[in-house]
């Protein structure tokens, strides 16, 4: 079946360090990908998608690419934020089924 | 996108009882999706429910324990039943947005069996 594949964590890094988290995955079809982002005390939003191979998603700093090669869907960022501490979860969905997650990962970001 | 508003955003409840959950949608959608997150994990699917059909359950989640009414296309229930620590959680509320592209969630229900 489908499944999402990520990163263990925590992930601790220092204000201003790069972020990688990564994300592959398993699907029967063609998947669209998604990173949601769950800030403490609060529900899952998008930060980001892509619906094809290559395309990439980004937001606040954030960007993935769609590598349908390596099945691969990273999410990245150049300079953190102690405010980008959350859990972020990697998904996919295959035309337009049920979403299927990652099992999240926590990052924390120290000042 | 899409708003929604979930009740209650938390309660206490007493094992053996049951707790249902509201889910207000500010537009109409056809699929709604009831989610648990237990501590420190995922997102698990219970089920989808379809306005003027019974839910279907994804494995591992029955109706007696998790029923789900849709009456219309803004809203929907899940019931919480016979209820045990176990089912200490976090349950949130989805739709899909147009073309079935990016999920929207509610804030979310936490609850806490004692």
């Amino acid at each position: 079946g489908d499944s999402v594949t990520q990163m263990e964590g925590p992930v601790t890094l220092s204000e201003e360090a790069f972020l990688t988290i990564n994300c592959t995955y398993t699907a029967t079809g063609y998947p669209s990908l998604f990173w949601y982002v769950q800030y403490p005390g609060e529900g899952l939003q998008l930060l980001l998608k892509a619906t094809k191979a290559d395309d990439k998603g980004s937001n606040k700093g954030f960007e993935a690419t769609y590598r349908k090669e390596t099945t691969s869907f990273h999410l990245e960022k150049g300079s953190v934020q102690v405010s980008d501490s959350a859990v972020y979860f990697c998904a996919l969905s295959v035309l337009g089924n049920k979403l299927v997650f990652g099992a999240g990962t926590i990052l924390r970001v120290k000042s | 996108s899409a708003v929604i508003s979930q009740k209650p955003s938390r309660d206490i409840c007493q094992r053996g009882t049951s707790l249902t959950i509201q889910c207000q949608v500010d537009s109409q959608v056809t699929m709604m999706f009831w989610y648990r997150q237990q501590p420190g994990q995922s997102l698990t699917l219970i089920a989808t429910a379809n306005q003027g059909s019974e839910a279907t359950y994804e494995s591992g989640f029955v109706i007696d324990k998790f029923p789900i009414s849709r009456p219309n296309l803004t809203f929907s229930t899940l019931t919480v039943s016979n209820m045990s620590p176990e089912d200490s959680s976090i349950y949130l509320c989805s739709v899909r947005g147009q073309g079935l592209g990016e999920a929207f969630f509610g804030q979310g229900t936490r609850l806490t069996v004692v």
